[in-house]
């Protein structure tokens, strides 16, 4: 497998329930980023993680944990969701550079719907 | 913080005509200027970049040109065919290395009549 993938790519779940999402990325980038994709917010960046430490929270609730275990994979945990987080979930990931911006690489998504 | 602004939300232009989508920034530190295009059911994918020290740049039918004075940017597409169909994204990036500046506008759906 070559890219960023996603697992699930498709996901429903009761508002009590707990589930993971995981992304693993194969091209050897030292970052990588969860968005929420929706009508409502086109492209929300949630989080980012540089080299295994998490560097923004975009004031995104508690009832999403992420988590990166080492630099190739990670893991968006959800628990206790509404309706309303109810989205299009998008890791991506890419090679941070010092003279700054640099391309990201998605994966194909997960899309959640939460009941 | 960084604000950005993109326009039109919706765009429909004749097969061969040209299009063009603008974006607006507010943080004049902002030094890289990406467009990514998102194909229905797909993932947004890079389609051409600018930074801060190059006014415009081209890939074939594609250019970004950057205003840093007026701080907007804005992507053309030429002879447009019915597979530029899709929606496209600008984004924009602080100087710093970190990820976490990066910024996407609110997307411009493209369609293409033929």
């Amino acid at each position: 497998e070559t890219g960023v993938t996603q697992t699930p790519r498709h996901l429903v779940m009761g508002m009590t329930n707990k589930k993971s999402l995981k992304c693993e990325q194969h091209l050897g980038h030292n970052a990588m980023y969860w968005y929420k994709q929706s009508a409502k917010k086109p492209l929300e960046l949630m989080f980012v993680y540089n080299f295994k430490e998490q560097t923004e929270n975009n004031s995104v609730p508690s009832r999403f944990s992420p988590e990166c275990p080492n630099s190739s994979h990670l893991f968006l945990h959800l628990h206790t969701l509404q309706p309303e987080d109810s989205a299009l979930y998008l890791c991506a990931s890419s090679q941070v550079i010092t003279s700054g911006g640099h391309e990201q690489f998605f994966g194909p998504g997960t899309r959640l719907t939460v009941l | 913080g960084e604000n950005v602004e993109q326009h039109p939300s919706t765009l429909s232009v004749q097969e061969g005509d040209s299009a063009v989508i603008k974006c607006t920034y507010s943080d004049s530190a902002s030094n890289y200027f990406p467009w990514y295009k998102q194909e229905l059911g797909k993932r947004p994918q890079l389609i051409i970049d600018i930074r801060s020290n190059v006014g415009e740049k081209k890939d074939q039918r594609i250019a970004v040109t950057l205003n840093k004075t007026a701080k907007h940017f804005s992507l053309h597409i030429t002879e447009t065919q019915p597979e530029d169909s899709a929606v496209y994204f600008c984004a924009v990036q602080g100087r710093y290395s970190s990820a976490s500046k990066i910024i996407f506008g609110s997307g411009t759906r493209l369609s293409i009549r033929p």
